[in-house]
């Protein structure tokens, strides 16, 4: 079963701009991580927040984690053509640390 | 690039034929992933490993099995390859438990006729 649904399913924006994507889960995660696809690449890991964690950063990135609501956010500051991709959540649960991964948001950013 | 190389990275077969696709790492990592991924179904885990020879079904284990002789060689097989196991097949390593960010490899595409 998916641990982690990411909404939109497609966003498209123009570059820029900024890019938000959600991620919900259906039960309590140990940590939630966020994973880029370029088309035809393997995902590449971009940003770790663990359950007692509220917000973090990475360069443009911005991860907040709100475990009453089961949901987290992914902000892409100031996007570019290059953020062109596929966005995963993945949560870990229980005594696995085995992520499971949603089906992804497609991020459309038109230069 | 974290060092994971999958072979073959592309492969054309037949239904009922045995499949093997070889995930190789130069990283030392205990932990190995077998994922496929499919359209409207994102990444599902296959199969994982935590050491040498110890391997644990993931949630679409049927119709696959694993091996884990060497830390640095995770091995996938299909005894009888389905039409419903044409994916793109990911292999990803992991270093410990608890830090368990994953660095995939480029990816096998599978295609059964």
């Amino acid at each position: 079963s998916q641990q982690g649904e990411e909404d939109p399913q497609a966003l498209s924006i123009q570059e820029g701009e900024n890019a938000t994507m959600n991620c919900s889960y259906k039960t309590s995660i140990n940590n939630l991580q966020w994973y880029r696809q370029n088309s035809g690449r393997g995902l590449v890991h971009l940003i770790l927040i663990r359950s007692n964690e509220r917000e973090k950063h990475s360069g443009r990135l911005r991860v907040t984690l709100d475990t009453s609501k089961k949901s987290s956010s992914l902000l892409i500051t100031a996007s570019r053509a290059a953020d062109t991709a596929s966005y995963f959540c993945a949560g870990s649960s229980g005594g696995s640390y085995i992520p499971t991964f949603g089906r992804g948001t497609s991020l459309i950013v038109h230069p | 690039d974290a060092g994971i190389t999958q072979s073959p990275r592309h492969k054309v077969t037949e239904t009922g034929t045995p499949v093997t696709l070889r995930c190789h790492q130069t990283e030392n990592h205990r932990y190995m992933y077998w994922y496929r991924q499919d359209p409207g179904h994102g990444l599902r885990l296959i199969h994982y490993s935590y050491g040498v020879k110890d391997t644990d079904k993931g949630e679409v284990s049927d119709g696959y099995s694993v091996s884990r002789s060497k830390t640095e060689d995770f091995l996938l097989t299909l005894e009888s390859a389905t039409s419903s196991q044409t994916s793109v097949y990911f292999c990803a390593i992991s270093e410990i438990a608890g830090n368990n960010e994953q660095f995939f490899g480029p990816g096998t595409r599978l295609t059964v006729l």
